[in-house]
């Protein structure tokens, strides 16, 4: 059953823009996880939030999780056109079951 | 960081056959693997998780003797997809667990096609 939920489901942006995207969540978490998926290609991961984490970076990604509103947003700062991908939210919970969110379908035009 | 392949990347097949991939871990073990479906312009929805040396379990609404999965080693997991039918052409991805439990390191996927 779907745990994560996107929005928006499609962003378009110029390049150079910062895109943001948010997940939210029904169930307590162990963590979360952002991942991005090229069109036809396997998922490449980026970034783990643990549930006792509130932010964090790595490189121009910034990822934000606030547990009391069950959500999470992921922030890419100077954007590219190769950023064009879909990326998805997976929420693991303390069962061990890690769900995936509909996806986010960024598109950076240059 | 840590690879998974998948084997084949793409197959054609006819309706009524049955299809193989195979999924590896490739410098790591990995105890849990999953196996996933993607319809087109959709998410990954998780078809069975499947542990080495024990039958896999299958999520619901997923025919465990349509999709057979082994998982014979802590490096590799099959899926079979038995009689398949148009409907099972999809994009089927991999997934495999690393031992601090945290992260799944995805394969490319398995785009399947039944005509």
């Amino acid at each position: 059953s779907q745990q994560g939920e996107e929005d928006p489901q499609a962003l378009s942006i110029q390049e150079g823009e910062n895109a943001t995207m948010n997940c939210s969540y029904k169930t307590s978490i162990n963590n979360l996880q952002w991942y991005r998926q090229n069109s036809g290609r396997g998922l490449v991961h980026l970034i783990l939030i643990r549930s006792n984490e509130r932010e964090k970076h790595s490189g121009r990604l910034r990822v934000t999780l606030d547990t009391s509103k069950k959500s999470s947003s992921l922030l890419i700062t100077a954007s590219r056109a190769a950023d064009t991908a879909s990326y998805f939210c997976a929420t693991r919970d303390y069962g061990q079951n890690f769900v995936f969110g509909p996806g986010t379908r960024l598109s950076v035009l240059p | 960081g840590a690879v998974v392949s998948q084997h084949p990347s793409r197959v054609i097949c006819k309706s009524g056959t049955s299809v193989k991939i195979e999924c590896r871990s490739l410098d790591f073990q990995a105890t849990t693997m999953f196996w996933y479906r993607q319809f087109p312009k959709q998410s990954l929805m998780l078809m069975a998780t499947s542990n080495e040396g024990s039958k896999a379990t299958y999520e619901q609404g997923v025919e465990k003797d349509k999709f057979l999965i082994n998982h014979a080693s802590l490096t590799l997991s099959t899926l079979t997809v038995t009689s398949a039918h148009p409907e099972d052409s999809s994009f089927y991805i991999c997934s495999a667990r690393d031992t601090n439990q945290e992260t799944q390191y995805f394969g490319p996927g398995t785009r399947l096609l039944v005509l």
